[in-house]
């Protein structure tokens, strides 16, 4: 199975401010016949199930604001959310779909400073 | 707008075998662009996939619990289910129904509100 680490772990950001959390696979998820990386990230808020907020890397899902964005190829992924707001406290996971079984981060909680 | 619903005992004994069924509201279980899937979630593992299924009766497991898992579509009834066979108090956890599309794009972007399982004598 791939293994996707997040870090850190835990997160706190001022209001306003950014806030970047990383994601590392054990081996690539770049297709090299497409190009594509094989990464999608969630948001996950207390009580809720997780909320997929980008797909291909770096591709925003219907109606996520742009505040988020995604980057990174091969092993090393990065999730940037350029001015935080209150209503994006919640832990953001990380997924592998380059290979079955798709396998999670563990998630980084992301709190106000 | 897609709406997924899991259901299930809630509470189970050790050895048992959990129930799961997800009705789907809002997408048609027999559209062939999607894949319907379980995933758990637990605070020692984290998510976990556990399976998915296409309309026509294609089954995906994950290694780890592939032995005990089974995987089940009803599309008149636009219901999918999962049974998981001699459980352990390791498979208490949150259950999630969620969908992905058919091929290589197997992220979810629509899941269910979650099912807390709890396995214990």
């Amino acid at each position: 199975d791939i293994v996707m680490t997040q870090s850190p772990d835990s997160l706190a950001v001022s209001l306003g401010e950014r806030a970047t959390i990383n994601c590392k696979s054990s081996q690539s998820v770049l297709y090299g016949s497409n190009k594509k990386n094989y990464l999608a990230w969630y948001q996950q808020k207390p009580g809720q199930p997780p909320k997929l907020l980008i797909f291909w890397a770096s591709t925003r899902q219907s109606g996520v604001p742009d505040r988020f964005s995604g980057s990174g190829s091969g092993t090393d992924f990065t999730l940037t959310i350029s001015s935080l707001q209150a209503e994006d406290v919640a832990v953001y996971y990380c997924q592998q779909y380059y290979t079955t079984p798709p396998t999670f981060g563990q998630g980084t909680q992301l709190e106000i400073k | 707008q897609v709406h997924l619903q899991e259901s299930g005992p809630g509470l189970l004994k050790p050895s048992e075998t959990l129930s799961l069924t997800c009705t789907v509201s809002g997408d048609s279980l027999s559209r062939s662009t999607y894949f319907w899937a379980w995933i758990r979630q637990s605070p020692g593992k984290g998510l976990e996939w556990i399976a998915s299924i296409y309309y026509r009766g294609n089954t995906y497991y994950n290694p780890s619990l592939k032995s005990r898992v089974t995987i089940s579509i009803d599309t008149p009834k636009n219901q999918f289910s999962l049974t998981l066979s001699s459980v352990t108090a390791a498979d208490t956890a949150v259950y999630y129904c969620a969908r992905c599309d058919y091929g290589d794009s197997y992220y979810f972007d629509y899941w269910g509100q979650g099912a807390l399982i709890t396995v214990s004598s």
